[in-house]
């Protein structure tokens, strides 16, 4: 069975600041997608950020991005410069075969961004 | 536009009263499933499709049924809904083929008494 782990319920951070989201996950397939999808107030699901298992390159998108330790089964998402948008829950998510066993999620952390 | 949509967006009922809850995606996407969202527990997958009359059971499908008679459309069923199916639900759908990447709904509130 797929686990994903979110060991931060809730983070805090200031305004302009780096702060760094937690996850680590477990599978034993060779072939994954990790995820990280905010939610905000609105509930609207949006994903943020993708990795593909098999890349070792780290995904970048503008102010987020991602450390991929494939042996440590760890998948952090980093935000800089953080702003007062960025207020949201934060879910870690893995799919597994081939898309057919669908998202498996961790519990969340809830982003505060301090002004 | 790309989008998936739900009908209703929030409903209140009593325990037992059969429901359905719409899903339809104008993606052509092959795959479509069914997560419900409780405080403290994440997103968890009720039930999957990965096509036309193809359903699967997911994490939690206790107490729903689903039917994918139509590509676009995947309908979620409470035959006799519980307060425990109190939750925020969401249908999601992505292709088979390239990324992968699931695109969700907007979510539907369902409250019952």
């Amino acid at each position: 069975a797929q686990t994903v782990t979110q060991s931060q319920p809730e983070m805090s951070v200031q305004e302009a600041e780096t702060v760094t989201l937690s996850c680590t996950y477990d599978t034993s397939e060779s072939d994954y997608y990790l995820f990280w999808y905010k939610q905000p107030p609105s509930r609207q699901m949006i994903l943020v950020i993708r990795q593909e298992a098999y890349k070792q390159q780290n995904a970048t998108e503008n102010r987020f991005s991602v450390n991929f330790q494939k042996a440590a089964k760890s998948f952090s998402l980093k935000i800089s410069d953080s702003q007062l948008g960025d207020a949201a829950m934060y879910f870690c998510a893995m799919e597994t075969g081939g898309g057919a066993d669908g998202l498996t999620f961790g519990k969340g952390t809830h982003l505060i961004i301090q002004p | 536009e790309a989008q998936v949509t739900q009908n209703p967006r929030y409903l209140i009922t009593v325990t037992g009263k059969k429901l359905t809850v719409t899903c339809s995606q104008n993606m052509n996407h092959e795959y479509m499933s069914w997560y419900r969202q409780d405080p403290g527990l994440g997103l968890r997958q009720i039930y999957y499709s990965m096509n036309v009359e193809v359903t699967d059971k997911g994490d939690v499908p206790e107490g729903y049924k689903v039917s994918r008679k139509e590509k676009r459309n995947f309908p979620l069923i409470l035959e006799s809904p519980s307060p425990n199916q109190t939750s925020l639900y969401f249908c999601a759908s992505s292709s088979t083929s390239g990324s992968n990447e699931q695109f969700f709904g907007p979510g539907t509130r369902l409250t019952v008494l």
